[in-house]
């Protein structure tokens, strides 16, 4: 079966660096995407991963590595405010985009 | 620019009844997807829809589940006869292409069976 495999959960202080690891198993692979989800919102796209590398956006880097079939995504000098939930999300080819379970950041003072 | 649109955001319905959800896409956006998020879960894709066809529906229930997106109009997701299990949060997603790299997101329609 298709899957994203991802930590359910990562706590962190203001001010650190955190990073949230995406494996994928899928058919079929174009790319990979992160979402941020706070509570009771709706997804908000974050980036878009088609190539090996490392794409910068501001506090926000992603990371792909398609011969390992993995990514991550990190976030620099934490605020409170990245407290949410983030998803990565394979584009998969085809209509269907597959999203992982999420990952919890609970950002502490 | 009015981004996407969903209503209603709550929506309560008790068991048997029939719960209809409305998604507006952006403006220009000729692609709809739908997804529902239960609790603590990510996001399960059900529908993708063009205007006035359906191009992917493998992730639908095949019972009780139906969406449209109509030539004119909103794109509607309809649940007849809801049950307990169907709680969850609905959201839609639109594009201006059938790339699914980027998708823009709606607030979501949080329903409520009772």
């Amino acid at each position: 079966g298709q899957s994203l495999e991802q930590p359910s959960e990562v706590t962190a202080v203001e001010g650190a660096i955190v990073q949230i690891n995406c494996t994928y198993q899928t058919s079929g692979f174009y790319g990979l995407s992160w979402y941020q989800q706070h509570d009771g919102g709706a997804p908000t796209f974050l980036s878009y991963n088609a190539l090996d590398g490392l794409e910068e956006t501001g506090r926000f880097s992603s990371f792909l590595s398609r011969s390992d079939s993995y990514g991550y995504l990190l976030l620099q000098e934490l605020q409170m405010k990245d407290s949410a939930s983030y998803f990565c999300a394979a584009d998969t080819g085809g209509f269907k985009t597959i999203f992982g379970a999420g990952t919890r950041l609970f950002v502490k003072a | 620019n009015a981004g996407v649109m969903q209503n209603p955001r709550h929506l309560v319905r008790r068991r048997g009844q029939e719960a209809r959800l409305r998604c507006s896409p952006m403006k220009g956006h000729s692609h709809v997807y739908w997804y529902r998020q239960l609790p603590e879960e990510g996001l399960k894709f059900m529908v993708y829809l063009q205007k006035e066809n359906i191009i992917d529906e493998s992730g639908m229930p095949k019972e009780r589940f139906s969406a449209e997106f109509p030539k004119e109009g909103p794109s509607i997701l309809r649940i007849q006869q809801v049950v307990r299990g169907d709680s969850a949060a609905y959201f839609c997603a639109s594009s201006p292409n059938p790339n699914t790299d980027t998708q823009y997101f709606g607030p979501g329609t949080r329903l409520t069976v009772l």
